[in-house]
């Protein structure tokens, strides 16, 4: 059963309007979310995080937002860019357990 | 952020051979992790570990075995290879951060091809 949720496969955006990747969870013990941006052929970089005792962390041009009721959250890129294309992915970790948990990740295409 | 570091970057093999792939962090971080991953689905952890001497399997069974001597080392042996075992192979470390759990940092990945 998959505890982490990336509905959407792809997303395709124009250069500089604003890229919205979603993820959902089922775990209630999770309370730390990260975002990672993968290009083929290499390893997730990272991106921006959030903590379960906030509900909006914003590094640049990059905001996430968590909905703990939901069990939501989302990745705001604002002004996309071509360079933002890339696979997306969002993980989760909980309590004491160090583990992450990955959805299958977004592919992201921003044109120029 | 962490510099890994893993090679080869790319290997294709025949059946049954044994293949070591080699994971470095230069960071002092006390965890370290492989993840398995194919095109279009998750990471899925393999196996971990927090510190010298300590290994564990991961939540995706494998027939990899790891060994943890070094802090800065994680290596990744499989005894012989299989075309199953085609894959992509990521190794990460982590440290506490003080942001309420760690934040892992990946290597580039060894895309591992079995014929």
């Amino acid at each position: 059963d998959q505890q982490v949720k990336q509905n959407s496969p792809s997303l395709s955006v124009q250069e500089g309007r604003i890229s919205i990747l979603n993820c959902d969870y089922t775990n209630s013990m999770f309370d730390y979310f990260l975002w990672y941006k993968k290009y083929p052929a290499e390893g997730p970089t990272f991106l921006i995080s959030i903590s379960s005792i906030k509900d909006k962390n914003e590094d640049g041009r990059f905001t996430v937002f968590l909905n703990k009721s939901a069990k939501h959250l989302s990745l705001h890129i604002v002004p996309s860019q071509p360079g933002d294309s890339a696979v997306y992915f969002c993980a989760a970790s909980g309590g004491s357990n160090y583990k992450l948990t990955f959805g299958k990740g977004t592919l992201l295409t921003v044109n120029p | 952020e962490a510099d890994i570091y893993q090679t080869p970057r790319y290997l294709v093999i025949g059946t049954g051979k044994k293949i070591t792939l080699e994971c470095s962090q230069t960071m002092g971080h006390d965890k370290m992790y492989w993840y398995q991953q194919d095109p279009g689905m998750e990471l899925h952890l393999i196996h971990y570990s927090y510190g010298v001497n300590s290994t564990e399997k991961g939540d995706l069974s494998s027939e990899s075995t790891v060994s943890r001597i070094r802090t800065e080392h994680f290596p990744l042996t499989l005894e012989s290879a299989r075309p199953s075992h085609t894959s992509q192979y990521l190794c990460a470390s982590s440290a506490y951060s003080g942001k309420g759990t760690d934040t892992q940092y990946f290597g580039p990945g060894t895309r591992l091809t079995v014929l």
